[in-house]
């Protein structure tokens, strides 16, 4: 089955304590992006890679970093997590980018004490 | 910078009626792409429709379609016969064709009630 897998779901942890969301796609897609949302604003683009060798900034990327060492996996990674960095987080890829439809993970939802 | 408006935070209709959400958005780019997601209470996102700018001939998926005004920067869902199963939160979103980087702006949403 085509999918993008996100893990943990459900996320609780202490301020300042590095954490990883990890996000695999199946389907051979060059773009993966990352998102969080917040009630009354959406979802916000952290970061995008547009391929294994280009990697972005989005509109929100303050404490967050990722890597993209192969294709499939684009990890997120807060060095050190505060309390606003709490929210529900996806991850996303496409084909291509521009005209091609995310495909989006079932979320993390992440809370910071 | 490009931004997305839902000016309705929340709607609701009666089953097997019809409705349409509202989306504006700014931008100084010609072309582009827009999207309609929908969010059911699983928090999945799911595509349901999406419109090339440069194509005038608004896009239809089934029940739902868009009536799409480049010149107005609009870009409305309409659901017919509505379903319980429509019930969620849909979120508008835009996306720029512009080949040195890659912007997608999401409205913040408008949560649909569908009363049986």
């Amino acid at each position: 089955e085509a999918q993008v897998t996100q893990n943990p779901r459900y996320l609780i942890t202490v301020t300042g304590k590095k954490l990883t969301v990890t996000c695999s796609q199946n389907m051979n897609h060059e773009y993966m992006s990352w998102y969080r949302q917040d009630p009354g604003l959406g979802l916000r683009q952290i970061y995008y890679s547009m391929n294994v060798e280009v990697t972005d900034k989005g509109d929100v990327p303050e404490g967050y970093k990722v890597s993209r060492k192969e294709k499939r996996n684009f990890p997120l990674i807060l060095e050190s997590p505060s309390p606003n960095q709490t929210s529900l987080y996806f991850c996303a890829s496409s084909e291509g980018f521009r005209n091609s439809p995310l495909h989006f993970g079932n979320g993390t939802r992440l809370t910071v004490t | 910078a490009q931004t997305v408006t839902q000016s309705q935070p929340e709607m609701s209709v009666q089953e097997a009626e019809t409705v349409t959400l509202s989306c504006t958005y700014d931008t100084s780019e010609s072309d582009y792409y827009l999207f309609w997601y929908k969010q059911p209470p699983s928090r999945q996102m799911i595509l349901v429709i999406r419109q090339e700018a440069y194509k005038q001939q608004n896009a239809t998926e089934n029940r739902f379609s868009v009536n799409f005004q480049k010149a107005a920067k609009s870009f409305s869902l309409k659901i017919s016969d509505s379903q319980l199963g429509d019930a969620a939160m849909y979120f508008c979103a835009y996306r720029s064709l512009r080949t040195s980087y890659d912007k997608v702006i999401f409205g913040p949403g408008t949560s649909l009630s569908v009363i049986p």
